[in-house]
C-alpha cells in the first residue's frame, strides 16, 4: 500500500554542522517529492521538492536528493542555524487514481547553539 | 502568491455542537483541495481530498457524515465537524493545489479545534 517511511525521528546537531533526513517511498509511480518544515502551532510550509526526471536539487543550504532504483529521497541541510530548529516532513505524490500525498513520520530537528 | 489561508484559527466548543472551518486560497484558483488531521507530535494524516464541484472522496476510516466537506468554488472549501465530541479535537489544516502550478500544494495555517 502507500506507505512514506522517515528518519531519523528526532535529530539532535551542533550549529554549523550538516542535518540529514531520510525517506522511502513505497509506489514507484510517484513522481514529486517535497519536503515541508512546520512549526509548533503552524501549517506546513514547503521548502524544497524534487520531481522523478533528476536526481538533486540545490537551494542555498537545502538540497534533495532522488534514487529513484531504490525509493529513496534525503533532505540535507548544511551549515545549520538555530533557526532551523523544527519538524520536517517529506511526502510523496500518489496519482494513481486521485492525487494524494503521503507524508513521512517526521524529523523533530535541534540545532544546539 | 499562493496563499492560503483559514478561519477560524482557533475554535473551542461544546460536545455536540457542529463547527464550521473554512480554507481559501487567497490569489490562486484551487482545483483541488485537501484536508489534513495532525495529533500532537504526530505526522499529518489525510481525511479527504476535495475537487471543485464535486464529491469529496473521504480516506479510508474517514466518516464523511461527521466531517462534511465542500468544495463549492475554486477558491473555498469548507470542514464542518458535525456533533463533536472531545475525540475530535485536533489541529485541522487545509492544503491547495493548482493544476497551473505543477502539482504543488500550498498549506493553510491550520485551525486548532478543542471539544470541551
Amino acid at each position: 500500500g502507500e506507505n512514506v517511511e522517515q528518519h531519523p525521528s528526532t535529530l539532535s546537531v551542533q550549529e554549523g554542522d550538516s542535518a540529514v533526513i531520510k525517506c522511502t517511498y513505497s509506489d514507484s509511480a510517484s513522481n514529486y517529492f517535497p519536503w515541508y518544515k512546520q512549526e509548533l502551532g503552524k501549517g506546513p510550509q514547503l521548502i524544497i521538492d524534487i520531481r522523478s526526471n533528476v536526481g538533486e536539487k540545490k537551494d542555498q543550504r537545502i538540497a534533495v536528493t532522488l534514487n529513484k532504483t531504490a525509493k529513496h529521497f534525503s533532505l540535507h541541510i548544511t551549515e545549520t542555524q538555530p533557526e532551523d530548529s523544527a519538524v520536517y516532513f517529506c511526502a510523496a505524490l500518489y496519482t494513481s487514481g486521485t492525487y494524494k500525498y503521503i507524508f513521512g513520520t517526521g524529523t523533530r530537528l535541534k540545532v544546539l547553539a | 502568491g499562493a496563499v492560503v489561508s483559514q478561519h477560524p484559527s482557533r475554535v473551542i466548543c461544546k460536545s455536540g455542537t457542529s463547527v464550521k472551518i473554512e480554507c481559501r486560497s487567497l490569489d490562486f484558483q484551487a482545483t483541488t483541495m485537501f484536508w489534513y488531521r495532525q495529533f500532537p507530535k504526530q505526522s499529518l494524516m489525510l481525511m479527504a481530498t476535495s475537487n471543485e464541484g464535486s464529491k469529496a472522496t473521504y480516506e479510508q476510516g474517514v466518516e464523511k457524515d461527521k466531517f462534511l466537506i465542500n468544495h463549492a468554488s475554486l477558491t473555498l472549501s469548507t470542514l464542518t465537524v458535525t456533533s463533536a465530541h472531545p475525540e475530535d479535537s485536533s489541529f485541522y489544516i487545509c492544503s491547495a493545489m493548482s493544476g497551473t502550478r505543477g502539482n504543488e500544494q500550498f498549506f493553510g495555517p491550520g485551525t486548532r479545534l478543542t471539544v470541551l
